[in-house]
């Protein structure tokens, strides 16, 4: 069954520090989302992707936050300074129609921040 | 703006027990879709169903069943003979048919805990 990935499973950084989440979509989806889940508390969005742009972003999706579709396969969420209160679980999602369809979520990635 | 609401926090039962999460949701769209998701102990984000608001029709699917009402903007899951498997939390998800790419941008409700005890 296809599936979503995220690389790595969970990362530790120094706060201050750049880091770059990894996300490999179901390959022929062509909606693309980040969302956000601090530790014990609901799953927020993020952003969402298609053709090759933001189509939608939240409050919490500022300036320190970018996405990317580098190459036909990965989704990538970069932090450029995180902070101590970007610690959390960082959910990607695919879907392959634009409404009315489940999202596919990947594992997670879990940034802690020190 | 649409909201999904999950009055509780957690809930505890004995196994077989039966157990009803509630959903409350608001939205200003006439069309919308809803949706339930499982998140076991071991933290992925696992779909259960999805509604779309011209549908009411009750769902079962094994154990689980599903109570769409429009007219309490309620979506509420029921768990038939609760097994310890089913501990985990879950959420109530609602995304409105936007054009221009963020049509499944998902508001989730607060999460609700299930424990099942043996």
């Amino acid at each position: 069954e296809p599936e979503v990935t995220q690389t790595p499973s969970h990362q530790v950084t120094q706060m201050g520090q750049e880091v770059i989440l990894r996300c490999v979509p179901i390959s022929n989806h062509l909606y693309f989302y980040w969302y956000r889940q601090i530790l014990g508390q609901k799953v927020e969005f993020l952003v969402s992707f298609y053709n090759n742009e933001i189509s939608e972003k939240s409050e919490i999706f500022d300036d320190q936050f970018s996405v990317e579709r580098p190459d036909g396969s990965n989704f990538t969420l970069k932090i450029r300074s995180t902070k101590l209160e970007d610690s959390a679980m960082y959910f990607c999602a695919s879907t392959n129609r634009e409404f009315n369809t489940e999202a596919f979520f990947g594992q997670g990635t879990r940034l802690t921040v020190v | 703006a649409q909201k999904v609401t999950q009055a509780q926090t957690e809930i505890s039962v004995v196994e077989k027990e039966d157990v009803t999460l509630d959903c409350v949701y608001e939205t200003r769209d006439t069309t919308y879709y809803l949706f339930w998701y499982k998140q076991p102990p071991s933290g992925e984000l696992v779909f259960l169903i999805r509604r779309n608001s011209f549908d009411e029709q009750n769902e079962i699917s094994g154990r689980y069943s599903w109570n769409f009402q429009k007219s309490t903007s309620s979506f509420n899951f029921t768990i038939t003979a609760s097994q310890v498997v089913d501990s985990a939390v879950y959420f109530c998800a609602l995304s409105e048919a936007r054009r221009g790419g963020a049509g499944n941008m998902l508001t989730f409700g607060g999460g609700t805990r299930l424990m099942v005890k043996p």
